[in-house]
């Protein structure tokens, strides 16, 4: 079945560092891709999508490229700030057909960055 | 504000004790989708409804049971709850012309 793999926390940066959170999936079909943001206290939002192969999504400075290849969406950004920090999760969906989307979150990673 | 609602915020009761909580997917969106999250469990999938049927289970105990209605909102029922059933549950919805999943605010349940 389905299934998403994230690189485990927690993950502790300086302000301005770079961030790299891994992601994996395994999938029957032809999925989207997606990283969720949870900050302190909130629910989840959607940070960004890819819908197809080769597909970047990116959003506040972040970006994840869609690699059929080696089935991965790691999550990147540049240079990361203090409100920066949240739980980040990695989600795939397959449409089913009159089923509506099923999704797959990854457990979770959980970022840190101090000044 | 995603467009998903849930009430209550917050619930507080006690072991042995059943509740209910609400959901208002999005307008338009035909699936809702129900999560735990506690501290050590994670993000817990627990069940799917994709306009008023059961689609899709999770871990969803015995104790819980949910349904989703002719107007789409759903709700979510736990009952003889204990102490470990304290935790953040989200709904989330999804259909249209996304495919993302939009999340609701969360109802804070907390068993004492």
């Amino acid at each position: 079945g389905d299934s998403v793999t994230q690189m485990e926390g927690p993950v502790t940066l300086s302000e301005e560092a770079f961030l790299t959170i891994n992601c994996t999936y395994t999938a029957t079909g032809y999925p989207s891709l997606f990283w969720y943001v949870q900050y302190p206290g909130e629910g989840l939002q959607l940070l960004l999508k890819a819908t197809k192969a080769d597909d970047k999504g990116s959003n506040k400075g972040f970006e994840a490229t869609y690699r059929k290849e080696t089935t991965s969406f790691h999550l990147e950004k540049g240079s990361v700030q203090v409100s920066d920090s949240a739980v980040y999760f990695c989600a795939l969906s397959d449409r089913g057909k009159d089923t509506g989307n099923q999704f797959y979150f990854g457990t979770g990673t959980s970022l840190t960055v101090i000044p | 504000d995603s467009g998903v609602t849930q009430t209550p915020k917050h619930l507080i009761t006690a072991t042995g004790q059943r509740v209910t909580l609400r959901c208002s997917p999005r307008s338009g969106d035909l699936s809702v989708y129900w999560y735990q999250q506690s501290l050590d469990q994670g993000l817990q999938f627990l069940i799917q409804y994709y306009n008023g049927e059961e689609r899709a289970k999770g871990n969803i105990l015995e104790r819980f049971s949910a349904q989703q209605f002719p107007d789409l909102h759903s709700e979510l029922n736990l009952s003889s709850l204990e102490l470990g059933d304290s935790a953040l549950y989200f709904c989330a919805s999804s259909g249209g012309t996304d495919n993302e999943q939009f999340f609701g605010p969360g109802t804070r349940l907390t068993v004492l």
